[in-house]
Parts: C-alpha cells; sequence; structure tokens
C-alpha cells in the first residue's frame, strides 16, 4: 500500500500568518494516464470532508485563492497564504492513482 | 444542488449486518465512480470501497474484502454497502463520496456502531 505521510500533525497558527503542510508519498503518484491523483481536504469540525485541490494544484470551484497546491512525484504541499479563522480543521492529503486508494494521517490546524 | 444523503446506520451487535444507503440528486449518477470513506470519530478517513459507473467494477480495502459488498442502482441514483460480519473495528462514520480517485462531493455521513 502506498504510505502517506503528513507533516507537521499539529499546526498552530496566528491569524493573517501563512501555513504550510507538506504530504509525502512512498511511491510516485503519476497514473498510466499521465495525472496525478494527489487530493487536497478540508475538515471543519463536525463536517463532513470537503475537497479543495485535485490533481496536486487544480483548485475547486469556491475555494479561496489563499489555498493552493504544488508538488510532484512523492513530495507534495498545501499552502494556506494567510490564515483565516474559518480554516481551523483537519487537512488530510490522498491519493488516488493505486489501489488501495490511501489518505495521510490529517493536520490539525489550530489558532495561536 | 448536487447532494448525496446516506442512511442506514446504527447499533449493531458483533457478527451482525447491516446495509447503508445513499441517495445521489442534482447530477447524472451513471456518469460518476463513486466511493465509500469511513471516519473513527475523532481519528482519520479510511477508504472503504469505490464502484465504476456502470456497476463492472469494484475495489476494497483489504479488511472489508469479503464481508462488504458495493452496488449501485443507476435507475435509482442510489448507492448501497452491504456490511456482513461486522466488527468492532468496524464502527465508524461511513461517507458516500462522488468519483472513485478524486472524491469531490460528500455526504453528512451516517454512524455505524458495532458493540454487544
Amino acid at each position: 500500500d502506498v504510505v502517506m505521510t503528513q507533516s507537521p500533525l499539529s499546526l498552530p497558527v496566528t491569524l493573517g500568518q501563512p501555513a504550510s503542510i507538506s504530504c509525502r508519498s512512498s511511491q510516485g503518484l503519476v497514473y498510466s494516464d499521465g495525472t496525478t491523483f494527489l487530493t487536497w481536504f478540508q475538515q471543519r469540525p463536525g463536517q463532513s470532508p470537503r475537497r479543495l485541490i485535485s490533481k496536486v494544484s487544480n483548485r475547486d470551484s469556491g475555494v479561496p485563492d489563499r489555498f493552493s497546491g504544488s508538488g510532484s512525484g512523492t513530495d507534495f504541499t498545501l499552502k494556506i497564504s494567510r490564515v483565516e479563522a474559518e480554516d481551523v480543521g483537519f487537512y488530510y492529503c490522498m491519493q488516488g492513482t493505486h489501489w488501495p486508494i490511501t489518505f495521510g494521517q490529517g493536520t490539525r490546524l489550530e489558532i495561536k | 444542488e448536487v447532494q448525496l444523503v446516506e442512511s442506514g446506520g446504527g447499533l449493531v451487535q458483533p457478527g451482525g449486518s447491516l446495509r447503508l444507503s445513499c441517495a445521489a440528486s442534482g447530477f447524472t449518477f451513471s456518469r460518476y465512480w463513486m466511493s465509500w470513506v469511513r471516519q473513527v470519530p475523532g481519528k482519520g478517513l479510511e477508504w472503504v470501497a469505490n464502484i465504476k459507473e456502470d456497476g463492472t467494477e469494484t475495489h476494497y480495502v483489504d479488511s472489508v474484502k469479503g464481508r462488504f459488498t458495493i452496488a449501485r442502482d443507476n435507475g435509482k441514483n442510489s448507492l448501497s454497502l452491504q456490511m456482513n460480519s461486522l466488527g468492532v473495528e468496524d464502527t465508524a462514520v461511513y461517507y458516500c463520496a462522488r468519483l472513485g480517485r478524486q472524491m469531490d462531493i460528500w455526504g453528512q455521513g451516517t454512524m455505524v456502531t458495532v458493540s454487544s
């Protein structure tokens, strides 16, 4: 199975400051058609997961542009340019390239 | 509005069975892979199963193979998860999600508790 390792697992951030979450996969995530199925989700307290970014860097409709995704190979990053109070919650990366689909452990973002 | 609504969760004894359902609306259900993902309260996300648009291909996480069956009824815009031989380790919130590899839309989840 592909292991997805996120860091840090806890991320205290001051409002208005940037934040960055790393996600490393144990194998490359390029699918046979050239697509890299690396997805980022946000889960606010008491809510279902919400997709933020697909295919490494494609931001979903309605997701603020302060969120961005980047990376390639086995090394991926989610960045928040300026953290707002509504960003509190857990963030998960997920690979959909290889079966079984696997998630990172999750990163808890909190306001310092 | 694109929507997924799960139902069927509840309390079941170890060794028992439960069938979860997911009603889809607001999109052409038959054009999408569908997924089940679970989450133990307070813990992370675990993918459980996927099914192709026409139901001809399915995939499962090893821990549920032979016990869980994912199915769909495109005529009724419905996804299901039949869960047999349930163990305490299956206790979780179960979400259905649209798409197999990128899960763009999620339901609100239904809680399954396996306990004696």
